[in-house]
């Protein structure tokens, strides 16, 4: 059963960056992921793709401040420059077996 | 630009049935490389997802809620509809449509505003 793995809270300076994980349960090591931002009081919003070769694919209008990478099980999403605006939650989210799955989201405070 | 519009009662009574549309505007419901389907978030919560379904009628369900869901299509209206049955408190959320890449991992691709439905008597 796919389960997606992620760190309740990260923080970061305004400028530096931050690098946030999404860890794939045992057996889904070849697994792509998609990640998603969402700010308080709004609804989600889809930012990239990142497959198990490191490769990525960002949707029309996301900063090149953003990029995502895999090691092993681990799919990345990292922000670098951060602004003020990048504090919100962000969520991984893929398709095991007939199924959705979510990880449990990152919320991300630019300090 | 594709978007994606929920609509429904804010309110629904316990034990009754929830029902959303989702009106699909800026592209066709009829693609063979779509999915849709629905999202929910309690309030404070994270994302659960309740289903989603091809353009030809074709479901998949999850199966913590497969005995209460329905997702319906409409192709001459560009719409895709959701149905909970039995409802309470557990259910009151914000409901997004969303749009899904197929075949693969189907990321969600396009997320509607979200719509709060709250379940009170």
């Amino acid at each position: 059963q796919l389960v997606l793995t992620q760190s309740p809270s990260a923080s970061a300076s305004l400028g530096a960056s931050v690098k946030l994980s999404c860890t794939l349960s045992n057996g889904h090591s070849t697994y792509g992921i998609a990640w998603h931002q969402q700010h308080p009081k709004k609804g989600p919003r889809f930012l990239m793709i990142v497959n198990s070769d490191g490769s990525h694919s960002k949707v029309d209008g996301i900063p090149d401040r953003f990029s995502g990478s895999s090691s092993g099980a681990e799919r990345h999403l990292t922000i670098s420059s951060l602004q003020v605006e990048d504090e919100a939650e962000y969520f991984c989210q893929s398709w095991g077996t007939g199924i959705m799955v979510f990880g449990g989201g990152t919320k991300l405070t630019v300090l | 630009q594709l978007q994606l519009q929920e609509s429904g009662p804010g309110l629904v009574k316990p034990s009754e049935t929830l029902s959303l549309t989702c009106t699909v505007s800026g592209g066709s419901i009829s693609t063979n490389i779509h999915y849709w389907g629905w999202i929910r978030q309690p309030p404070g919560g994270g994302l659960e997802w309740i289903g989603n379904l091809y353009y030809t009628g074709s479901t998949y369900y999850n199966p913590s809620l497969k005995t209460r869901v329905t997702l319906s299509v409409d192709r001459s209206k560009n719409q895709i509809s959701l149905r909970l049955s039995s409802v309470s408190a557990a259910d009151t959320a914000v409901y997004y449509c969303t749009r899904l890449r197929r075949p693969g991992y189907n990321p969600i691709d396009t997320w509607g505003q979200g719509t709060l439905v709250t379940v009170s008597s």
